[in-house]
């Protein structure tokens, strides 16, 4: 299957300080790609969809100036977490939908660990 | 809205033992489900789906059956490996295509030989 990757792997920061997270389509182009927050012992929650060109769609809660969400090209999206606090450590995940696979499939990234000192 | 329930583990099982992860759903309509799986430092992979009522998934020796009287899609194989060791998330789209996906907790199983 297509491969999605993550960088970084995992990040500490101190709080108040932002942080940046990439997810690649490594082998093909996605015109939307999916951000995902887990907690422990959690299911994944949709947090937005990023749109290539176009502005995030934040889901209901997410607070879209604190998260910010960039697509700029077809197989780059970042998610920015600005003024970290230590509520937002967790795992977050991104996921690409390539259109032109026979299911319209969305492949995941192996995510990344945010821990806010 | 809607919303997945999965069996919680983690479970531990022997190796060529029966599999059995249960999932139910709530949705409007007619949602497309989905069983995905986590191997150790991997993204999610898409294991099977069904789209419609009656439908069933298969692949690496797994099984699942859409059930809409039961708005059930419960996980099955009939005999475990090692390697089957993994997270198990059951999911939903109620748009058919994979779009926005609602998840289980998911479940962690280990395998021993």
């Amino acid at each position: 299957g297509a491969v999605v990757s993550q960088h970084p792997s995992w990040v500490i920061c101190k709080s108040g300080t932002s942080v940046k997270i990439e997810c690649r389509s490594l082998d093909f182009q996605a015109t939307t790609m999916f951000w995902y927050r887990q907690f422990p012992k959690q299911s994944l929650m949709l947090m937005a969809t990023s749109n290539e060109g176009s502005k995030a769609t934040y889901e209901q809660g997410v607070e879209k100036d604190k998260f910010l969400i960039n697509h700029a090209s077809l197989t780059l999206s970042t998610l920015t977490v600005t003024s970290a606090h230590p509520e937002d450590s967790s795992f977050y995940i991104c996921s690409a939908r390539d259109p032109g696979g026979p299911d319209n499939e969305q492949f995941f990234g192996p995510g990344t660990r945010l821990t806010v000192l | 809205g809607d919303s997945v329930t999965q069996m919680e583990g983690p479970v531990t099982l022997s190796e060529e033992a029966c599999l059995t992860i249960n999932c139910t759903y709530t949705a409007t309509g007619y949602p497309s489900l989905f069983w995905y799986v986590q191997y150790p430092g991997e993204g999610l992979q898409l294991l099977l789906k069904a789209t419609k009522a009656d439908d069933k998934g298969s692949n690496k020796g797994f099984e699942a059956t859409y059930r809409k009287e039961t708005t059930s899609f419960h996980l099955e194989k009939g005999s475990v490996q090692v390697s089957d060791s993994a997270v198990y998330f059951c999911a939903l789209s109620d748009e058919g295509g994979s779009e926005k996906l609602v998840f289980g907790k998911g479940m962690k199983l280990t395998v021993n030989p």
